[in-house]
């Protein structure tokens, strides 16, 4: 059965530093999402993306945050100065058009 | 005040009981997802509803449109049916989430 895979499973940075999460949708997807969790928290909507562009995005994802397509099956998150904050777990998450959203396992960002 | 609420937070349960846990939405949506949460932190999809019902094994959901509410029942439930399960309205085109109901079953 496809799924969506996602690389790193964690992820330990220092503060300051650049972090690219990666992605594998599922290969007959068009519509990519990024989520996060910080623990103990509610899952949080971060941006959609379709049509090589960004189709929404949520007040947390702001100047520091993009994403990119940038090869016909990777879809990449990047947190460009990573803060105490954004130590979270963050989920990829790809679907059909209008159907489910299937997620990826996540990948455990600690920013020291 | 949460767009996504869910009722209860917290469930305990003996193996073979039924199972109900709510959720309510006070936002537009065009269909509302129940999802499966397990200690790991990965995230399962169970349902994808916009009207009416629907079964899958032991689990079944239900949506009200009109009174914005639905509902996840687990029949015969059983120990490995503990996790948190979380609802999630589809919003514009993202998902808005409740905070989870966490759901232990004991032998």
């Amino acid at each position: 059965e496809p799924e969506v895979t996602q690389t790193p499973s964690h992820q330990v940075t220092q503060m300051g530093q650049e972090v690219i999460l990666r992605c594998v949708p599922i290969s007959n997807h068009l519509y990519f999402y990024w989520y996060r969790q910080i623990l103990g928290q509610k899952v949080e909507f971060l941006v959609s993306f379709y049509n090589n562009e960004i189709s929404e995005k949520s007040e947390i994802f702001d100047d520091q945050f993009s994403v990119e397509r940038p090869d016909g099956s990777n879809f990449t998150l990047k947190i460009r100065s990573t803060k105490l904050e954004d130590s979270a777990m963050y989920f990829c998450a790809s679907s059909a058009q209008g159907s489910e959203q299937f997620f990826g396992p996540g990948t455990r960002l600690t920013v020291l | 005040k949460n767009e996504v609420e869910q009722s209860p937070q917290n469930l305990t349960a003996q193996e073979g009981e039924f199972i109900t846990i709510n959720c309510s939405y006070s936002v537009g949506i065009s269909a509302l997802h129940w999802l499966q949460q397990h200690p790991g932190g990965g995230i399962v999809s169970l349902f994808m509803l916009s009207s009416g019902k629907k079964k899958h094994g032991r689990l079944i959901a239900t949506i009200n449109i009109q009174e914005k509410h639905s509902s996840l029942h687990i029949t015969a439930s059983h120990p490995r049916d503990s996790a948190v399960y979380i609802c999630a309205v589809k919003n514009t085109d993202k998902l808005i989430f409740g905070t989870g109901t966490r759901l232990q079953v004991f032998p």
